[in-house]
């Protein structure tokens, strides 16, 4: 079974700071990846999501990702951060192939952005 | 559309009872899965549906009953409250299996059992 790391449990930044949470996964075959993103008191929201192509992606709010296959990771990046983004943020992943639509989740990272 | 909706919003529960939660979807999704979420754990899915009148165990099934008698519909029971069972609970659905799409959350449900 597939399983997710998030590396820290609550980062905290000053507004305008750069930010990269840490997302590892272990499963040696074919894989999607996803972070979701929580805002207090709200549902999960998908932030960005690879399947194929470039390893690079981008979603929404300016949060990117990058796959890094020989290292098992999906790390979220943003290079300005603002209060608004406030949240908790937590990477999943999917095995590739038939009937393989279940989710597994990281523990979650909590960011708090101070102004 | 409303997307996915969860019933109730809040609930508090003395150890022993039952209830059920209720989750609907107006995307015509195949999918819905039921997950909890506790500090620290993130979400784990307890049961999940590929279609009508199908269900499946997830990672922590224990303790709790699922049924999808409507494809728009996914109830979660739980017979006999357990103290161990106060979380949020959040249903999803998501078209097809396919491994790549997205999964939309309702709201929750946050339940306490005393």
């Amino acid at each position: 079974a597939q399983s997710v790391s998030q590396h820290n449990h609550h980062v905290i930044l000053s507004e305008a700071a750069s930010l990269e949470l840490g997302c590892n996964y272990s499963y040696g075959g074919t894989v999607n990846l996803f972070w979701y993103v929580q805002y207090p008191g709200q549902h999960l929201q998908l932030l960005l999501k690879y399947f194929s192509g470039d390893p690079l992606v981008k979603g929404i709010k300016g949060f990117e990702a990058e796959f890094i296959k020989s290292k098992f990771s999906f790390n979220l990046r943003k290079p300005s951060v603002q209060w608004s983004d406030t949240a908790e943020y937590f990477c999943a992943v999917t095995r590739s192939g038939a009937g393989s639509y279940q989710l597994t989740f990281g523990k979650g990272t909590k960011l708090s952005v101070i102004p | 559309n409303a997307g996915v909706t969860q019933t109730p919003k809040f609930r508090v529960l003395k150890t022993g009872q039952s209830m059920t939660l209720l989750c609907a979807q107006d995307m015509n999704h195949e999918y819905m899965y039921w997950y909890r979420q506790d500090p620290g754990m993130g979400l784990r899915l307890i049961h999940y549906s590929v279609g009508e009148g199908t269900t499946a165990k997830g990672e922590v099934p224990d303790g709790y009953n699922v049924s999808r008698l409507k494809k728009q519909n996914f109830l979660l029971g739980l017979e006999s409250a357990a103290p161990s069972q106060t979380s949020v609970y959040f249903c999803a659905s998501s078209t097809l299996g396919r491994a790549y799409n997205e999964q939309f959350f309702g709201p929750g449900t946050r339940l306490t059992v005393l």
